[in-house]
C-alpha cells in the first residue's frame, strides 16, 4: 500500500526555520513527482510546491517563493520542505501528496507563534 | 495564475437530495479539474480526477461534468456519510489552484 508519512512540524518563532520530511513507501518513489499542500486552521487548501521525479522541475506558490525550498532524496524515499523566514500566516497543517494527488499523508502541523 | 471560484461556500440538504457544486476558472483548463472530499481531521480524498474520471472505489452517486472554464460536481441521493468539505483543484497549469471549498451539511 502507498504510504506517505510527514514529520518535522512543531512550534516555531516568527522569522525562524523548520524542515519538514515526508517518508514514502509502497511505490517507486523515484518515478513520481511530489507536492506539498497546506491548510491553515479552519481554512481551505493551498498548493505550496511541486518537485518532479528527478528534481529537474520545481514550482512554488507565490506566497512561499524565495522562503521555502522543496527537495527530495530518492535513494531514501524522502521528500523535504525547508521553510525559512516563517510568518504567522504560514501556520498550517502541511501535507505531502503524490503527483496526481491520489495519495496524501496525514499531515504535520506547523505553528508559527512567539 | 488561474483563479478558481467555487460556489456555494456552504449548503444544507436532506438525505436523498441532490447536491450541486460549481467551480469556475479564470482561464481555459480543458478538463483538468479534480474534486476532493475532506472530512474533519482527515486529509483530502480524491473522488474525481481529470477528465471527469471517477476514482476506483468511489460510489457512483458522485459525478462531475464540465470543460473549459465551467465545472459542476454532483452528489445524487446524498447520504449522511457525505457530510464533509468539498474542494475543486485545477491541475492544468502551475501554480495549481484550489477552489475555496464547500461545506456540506445534512438537515
Amino acid at each position: 500500500d502507498v504510504q506517505l508519512v510527514e514529520s518535522g512540524g512543531g512550534l516555531v518563532q516568527p522569522g525562524g526555520s523548520r524542515k519538514l520530511s515526508c517518508a514514502a513507501s509502497g511505490f517507486t518513489f523515484s518515478s513520481f513527482g511530489m507536492h506539498w499542500v497546506r491548510q491553515a486552521p479552519e481554512k481551505g487548501l493551498e498548493w505550496v510546491a511541486y518537485i518532479s521525479s528527478g528534481s529537474s522541475t520545481i514550482y512554488y506558490a507565490d506566497t512561499v517563493k524565495g522562503r521555502f525550498t522543496i527537495s527530495r532524496d530518492n535513494p531514501k524515499n524522502t521528500l523535504f520542505l525547508q521553510m525559512t523566514s516563517l510568518r504567522s500566516e504560514d501556520t498550517a497543517m502541511y501535507y505531502c501528496a503524490r503527483k496526481s494527488f491520489a495519495y496524501w499523508g496525514q499531515g504535520t502541523l506547523v505553528t508559527v507563534s512567539a | 495564475e488561474t483563479t478558481v471560484t467555487q460556489s456555494p461556500a456552504s449548503l444544507s440538504v436532506a438525505t436523498g437530495e441532490k447536491v450541486t457544486i460549481r467551480c469556475i476558472t479564470s482561464t481555459d483548463i480543458d478538463d483538468d479539474m479534480n474534486w476532493y472530499q475532506q472530512k474533519p481531521g482527515e486529509p483530502p480524498k480524491l473522488l474525481i480526477s481529470e477528465g471527469n474520471t471517477l476514482r476506483p472505489g468511489v460510489p457512483s452517486r458522485f459525478s462531475s461534468s464540465g470543460y473549459g472554464t465551467d465545472f459542476v460536481f454532483t452528489i445524487e441521493n446524498t447520504l449522511s456519510e457525505d457530510v464533509a468539505d468539498y474542494y475543486c483543484l485545477q491541475s492544468d497549469n502551475m501554480p495549481y489552484t484550489f477552489g475555496g471549498g464547500t461545506k456540506l451539511e445534512i438537515k
